[in-house]
């Protein structure tokens, strides 16, 4: 199984909502992201957890709060998004990279759930 | 400096003709890693190919072949027999070894480019 799953497919919301994101995979995947992209645009890495901690936070709005329940499971809380925020959110799974002896850890997307914020 | 660039940012190709998309990168790290991802008009993004900083032979998966001139920084993929299902944005991606650190599994992208096949 080389899927990741994510939940809703289409989300609208208004500034005042609190909504999450969430996203699966079965693969024992240790590494797992979110991403943000804009329309035309490469994703932008927002969070990263490794082995269920959060090792990265590209400086993200705290309106943005990742959870990461157990080794399979990640959630995005959102809460007071602007528009600005609309964007298709991916989530990713790898193997851990951080030790650094394998590179060819390629990331499994899952097919994103495309955010408007009213 | 941007780690990997793309400078086509759109291309039409006709059915079953080769098209090559250039990537260019910069690291000082020796250990790293290139990959081309493919992203239809439906949102997933689905990994294509994978060429390492050590690999002697470049880097072929079917339809697929990357063309990896180390001492260029470029990392090209080149799409044999095009299809029209072959339609979609393409972006390359580094991933630096940044031995025991939380960067080891950070993924850097060139900006994408537009592939689309004609008929």
């Amino acid at each position: 199984d080389t899927e990741v799953t994510q939940t809703p497919k289409h989300l609208v919301m208004g500034m005042t909502n609190k909504k999450s994101l969430k996203c699966e995979q079965h693969m024992g995947h240790r590494a797992m992201y979110w991403y943000k992209q804009k329309a035309k645009k490469p994703p932008e890495l927002m969070f990263v957890y490794s082995y269920e901690k959060l090792s990265i936070n590209e400086s993200v709005p705290s309106r943005f709060s990742p959870e990461c329940p157990n080794s399979s499971l990640l959630n995005l809380h959102l809460h007071a998004l602007q528009p600005e925020d609309s964007a298709l959110y991916l989530c990713a799974s790898s193997q851990d990279g951080t030790s650094g002896t394998i590179l060819k850890y390629e990331q499994y997307f899952g097919p994103g759930t495309r955010l408007t914020v009213t | 400096a941007q780690k990997i660039t793309q400078t086509q940012p759109g291309m039409f190709v006709q059915e079953k003709e080769a098209v090559t998309l250039d990537c260019t990168y910069d690291t000082s790290d020796p250990s790293y890693g290139l990959f081309w991802y493919k992203q239809p008009s439906s949102g997933e993004m689905i990994f294509l190919i994978y060429q390492g900083s050590y690999d002697q032979q470049n880097a072929t998966e079917g339809r697929y072949s990357l063309n990896f001139q180390k001492a260029r920084k470029s990392a090209n993929l080149v799409i044999s027999a095009s299809q029209l299902g072959d339609s979609a944005m393409y972006f390359c991606a580094m991933r630096e070894a940044n031995l025991f650190k939380a960067a080891g599994n950070k993924l850097t992208f060139g900006g994408g480019t537009r592939v689309l096949v004609k008929p």
